[in-house]
């Protein structure tokens, strides 16, 4: 069955400094992988996602992830983070199948400090 | 172009009671799936619809169902609710032309929905 971890319940980093949230991912089949963001009373925002082709993705606001076929990762990373980026993060794989089956991690509250 | 939209974005019921919850996709956007997201089991698959048919279902009891109309937009049911039933329904929209597996899904901002 498809399955995505996040290994990290919180992560913390100061402003302005590179920020990396690790999502890990089990799939039979090619794996279509995304990240969201919610904000609080919000919904989920879309950010970018890896469908085949260039292993860095760059998405939203930016931020970029890499996918690593051998390590079964999609990490997202940003060089420079704001706290204005302090929110919960959430890594997703598509179910198998033509379905549009999402299948989420537990998220990763991001906490940025001034 | 308008986002998703959801109605209503906050509802108190009590025990017992049934709740429809109502979801807009994107203009164009012919699927539309509904997630619950709660604290201890985070976000989980209800359903997907496309073109008025039930596409995929996941693990909820019968009392959860929904629909889609002929202009995509979709509703949820929930029916004699329970206190377990208190969560943040989330419904979102995607194209899906060519195949729904690389699709992005465009979320709405959800109800929020209290069992009493």
């Amino acid at each position: 069955a498809q399955s995505v971890a996040q290994p990290e319940d919180q992560v913390n980093v100061a402003e302005g400094n590179p920020l990396t949230v690790k999502c890990t991912y089990s799939v039979s089949g090619n794996p279509y992988l995304f990240w969201y963001v919610q904000y609080p009373n919000r919904g989920l925002q879309f950010l970018l996602k890896y469908i085949t082709g260039d292993n860095l993705v760059k998405g939203s606001y930016g931020f970029e992830a890499e996918f690593n076929k051998s390590q079964t990762s999609f990490h997202l990373k940003k060089p420079s983070a704001l706290v204005s980026d302090s929110a919960l993060y959430f890594c997703a794989v598509r179910d198998y199948g033509n379905t549009g089956k999402l299948i989420f991690g537990q998220g990763t509250t991001l906490q940025v400090k001034p | 172009k308008a986002g998703v939209t959801q109605t209503p974005r906050y509802l108190i019921k009590t025990r017992g009671q049934q709740v429809t919850l109502s979801c807009s996709p994107i203009s164009g956007h012919r699927s539309v799936s509904w997630y619950q997201q709660t604290p201890g089991q985070g976000l989980q698959f209800l359903f997907e619809y496309f073109s008025e048919t039930q596409r995929n279902k996941g693990n909820f009891p019968g009392r959860f169902s929904g629909r889609q109309f002929s202009n995509s937009r979709s509703e949820m049911n929930v029916s004699t609710l329970e206190l377990g039933d208190s969560a943040l329904y989330l419904c979102a929209s995607s194209r899906s032309q060519g195949g729904a597996a690389t699709d992005t899904q465009y979320f709405g901002p959800g109800t929020r929905l209290t069992v009493l």
